[in-house]
């Protein structure tokens, strides 16, 4: 297994203002992927987080609204830009163990924003 | 397109009760089947799996068995627990090179004392 470390946990955030989620892992990663759960929904992938180059994202997000990072193999960033009530979410990173098993994922603790 | 269903929630039962999640899934090739949990205010955690049909996942006493012939991939539990109370995701997995999920809408249950 991994330990997945998500910043902030929570945070209230106003309209109009960006906020950055970090997501370290302590073991070697493959694969990290940004998910999404807004309130009572399920998951929904943002995008994959590519080590040294611009992030895949999914049908619907687009990189303006949620830049990512990841600049090694542990460590990615997602931000999500010009934030209004519709993003409230609870954003959790997502990763691959390197040597993991087919399609086993494993997942932080989330972080949850609310934005006024 | 590639889809997961889940049983409508939420779902209460008292202790010791028989548990069934239904969960049917649409999908291009071969999938991959997942059940994850997240119990109160913690993240997601793989709770079992199943790589190819008939096979069977468990943990925890409970059980799904991947049915390719109803494409389905139903949650068991024979006598659930207090400690059982959380959200419960299906998933399924079709790009083996990206490892993307895709996930059902979740389904909640309460046990009760």
């Amino acid at each position: 297994s991994a330990v997945i470390s998500q910043k902030p946990s929570r945070d209230i955030c106003q309209r109009g203002t960006s906020l950055t989620i970090q997501c370290q892992v302590d073991s070697q990663v493959t694969m990290m992927f940004w998910y999404r759960q807004q309130p009572g929904q399920s998951l929904t992938l943002i995008a994959t987080a590519n080590q040294g180059s611009e992030a895949t994202y999914e049908s619907g997000f687009v990189i303006d609204k949620f830049p990512i990072s990841r600049p090694n193999l542990t460590f990615s960033t997602l931000t999500v830009s010009n934030m209004s009530p519709e993003d409230s979410s609870i954003y959790l990173c997502s990763v691959r163990l390197a040597g993991g098993n087919t399609g086993e994922l494993f997942f932080g603790e989330g972080s949850r924003l609310t934005v006024l | 397109g590639n889809s997961v269903t889940q049983m409508e929630g939420p779902v209460t039962l008292s202790e010791e009760a028989f548990l069934t999640i239904n969960c049917t899934y649409t999908a291009t090739g071969y999938p991959s089947l997942f059940w994850y949990v997240q119990y109160p205010g913690e993240g997601l955690q793989l709770l079992l799996k199943a790589t190819k049909a008939d096979d069977k996942g468990s943990n925890k006493g409970f059980e799904a068995t991947y049915r390719k012939e109803t494409t389905s991939f139903h949650l068991e539990k024979g006598s659930v627990q207090v400690s059982d109370s959380a959200v419960y995701f299906c998933a399924l997995s079709v790009n083996q090179g990206a490892q993307k999920l895709v996930f059902g809408q979740g389904t909640r249950l309460t046990i009760n004392p």
